[in-house]
C-alpha cells in the first residue's frame, strides 16, 4: 500500500471522448504531481500542485487539464486526445511544499491510457 | 542527450549474483534518487542520497558528487528484484529529471 491511489487503472478512449483520471493521497502530503511515461522514454513531469495551487505547468498541451480541489485529491481531465498521448500516467505526492526534488515522492500505481 | 544517463539499459542475471546499475548526470545536484518500477507500473522510492553510501537490506546506493556518478548495487539478487530501476536528479526545486531506466531480470 503506497498511500496513493489512482483510478481507473486502465482506460481506453476515442479521440473525441472526455474522461478524467483521479488521484488520491492518504499521506497528509502538501504537494502532488502528474507524470507521463511513454514507452521507452523517461518519466516526464506534467504538473505540480502545492497546497492546491499549481506551481508548475511543464509545457503540457491544453487538452490535458489538471484540477486540485484539495490537498488530497488531484484530477487530470482529458479531452480530444491524440493517439500519441497513449501512455502510463502516474500521480505522486510529497510532503514538501512547492517541490519534490529533494524530498521523497510516493507514487500511485498509474493509469494505463490508450487513445484510439 | 539526456542529462541523466543509465547503464546498462537491460541486465539479466542468475539468482544470487551481485548486480550493479550505474547512473551519470550532467547537472549540479543536491540529491539523487533511485526508484524501482515493477511490471504493472507502480514506482517505489528506494533511496535519496546526497553523499557517500546508503544501505537498505540487500540494496546499496553510492554517489560520487565530484564525478557526478551514482551506483545501485543489489547483493544476492532474487527473481523478485526483477524490475526497472530508475535514477533521477533535481532540475530545480520543483522538478526531477529521470533516466530511461535499467530493466533487470533475475532468473532462478
Amino acid at each position: 500500500e503506497t498511500g496513493v491511489t489512482q483510478t481507473p487503472r486502465h482506460l481506453v478512449m476515442g479521440m473525441t471522448n472526455k474522461k478524467s483520471l483521479k488521484c488520491e493521497q492518504h499521506l497528509g502530503h502538501n504537494a502532488m504531481y502528474w507524470y507521463k511515461q511513454s514507452a521507452k522514454k523517461p518519466l516526464e513531469l506534467m504538473f505540480v500542485y502545492s497546497l492546491e495551487e499549481r506551481v508548475e505547468n511543464n509545457s503540457v498541451p491544453s487538452r490535458f487539464s489538471p484540477e486540485c480541489p484539495n490537498s488530497s485529491h488531484l484530477f487530470l481531465h482529458l479531452h480530444t486526445l491524440q493517439p500519441e498521448d497513449s501512455a502510463l500516467y502516474l500521480c505522486a505526492s510529497s510532503q514538501a511544499l512547492g517541490g519534490g526534488a529533494t524530498d521523497t515522492q510516493y507514487f500511485g500505481p498509474g493509469t494505463r491510457l490508450t487513445v484510439l | 542527450k539526456n542529462e541523466v544517463e543509465q547503464s546498462p539499459q537491460n541486465l539479466t542475471a542468475q539468482e544470487g549474483e551481485f548486480i550493479t546499475i550505474n547512473c551519470s548526470y550532467s547537472v549540479g545536484i543536491s540529491a539523487l534518487h533511485w526508484l524501482q518500477q515493477h511490471p504493472g507500473g507502480g514506482i517505489v522510492s528506494l533511496f535519496m542520497l546526497s553523499s557517500g553510501k546508503k544501505k537498505h537490506g540487500r540494496l546499496i546506493a553510492t554517489i560520487n558528487i565530484q564525478e557526478k556518478h551514482s551506483s545501485l548495487h543489489i547483493t544476492a539478487s532474487h527473481p523478485r528484484d526483477s524490475a526497472v530501476y530508475i535514477c533521477a536528479v533535481p532540475y530545480n526545486t520543483d522538478k526531477l529529471i529521470f533516466g530511461t531506466g535499467t530493466r533487470l531480470q533475475v532468473f532462478p
